[in-house]
């Protein structure tokens, strides 16, 4: 149990256009997403903390307008990066925690990987 | 501020040989801390969490307030051990986790 999804797991796309990464939690409710983004040989850094139902919580130095994040249900959150630029280039990881046995642990996706043109 | 140091890139140890990956941590409080896994073409997973108190696949890891360490120990290492490891820290519920910079460990045959 507790799987996260992302979709899709690579992209790649033209410089100004904007692409949707998804995170579906796929047996469990999550009431809280997670959106990280991790460089070649580089850790995990979050971009963001999202409530379902509410509006995200940016970390500092993340642009809120570039990098849009919804999560209208507790199964599914979405990240857009908007008008994507070469140095958006990079690993889009989610993680979700919520209603399971674990209620502290963040479950992580398996990544998408985003290479802009 | 919160901050999670490992100081070591990369490990590379023989199979059978002990294992310590380090973990050092900066927070103002008490912290719940966490060492993650990733196998290679595998996502993160999480291996232990300091409040468990358990082993995980041979794996132990005990906190030190007073060093503000929670280094990751195993006794014999193994082939499958090979892998990138994470420590990682949360404030006292709070939601979000600080990594750590990551060691890549491999067990030489």
């Amino acid at each position: 149990g507790a799987v996260v999804s992302q979709h899709p797991s690579w992209v790649i796309c033209k410089s100004g256009t904007s692409v949707k990464i998804e995170c579906r939690s796929l047996d469990f409710q999550a009431t809280t997403m997670f959106w990280y983004r991790q460089f070649p040989k580089q850790s995990l850094m979050l971009m963001a903390t999202s409530n379902e139902g509410s509006k995200a919580t940016y970390e500092q130095g993340v642009e809120k307008d570039k990098f849009l994040i919804n999560h209208a249900s507790l199964t599914l959150s979405t990240l857009t990066v908007t008008s994507a630029h070469p140095e958006d280039s990079s690993f889009y990881i989610c993680s979700a925690r919520g209603l399971t046995e674990h209620d502290n642990e963040q479950f992580f996706g398996p990544g998408t990987r985003l290479t802009v043109l | 501020a919160q901050r999670v140091t490992q100081p070591e890139k990369l490990l590379s140890v023989f199979k059978g040989a002990p294992v310590e990956l380090k973990c050092n941590y900066s927070y103002s409080g008490s912290p719940e801390l966490f060492w993650y896994v990733q196998y290679s073409r595998q996502r993160l997973q999480l291996l232990l969490r300091h409040i468990s108190r358990e082993s995980i696949k041979g794996f132990t890891a005990d906190l030190n307030k007073g060093e503000t360490s929670f280094h990751l120990k195993k006794p014999f290492a193994q082939e499958e051990d090979s892998a990138m490891y994470y420590c990682a820290l949360s404030g006292k519920g709070a939601q979000k986790l600080v990594f750590g910079q990551g060691t890549r460990l491999t067990i030489n045959p």
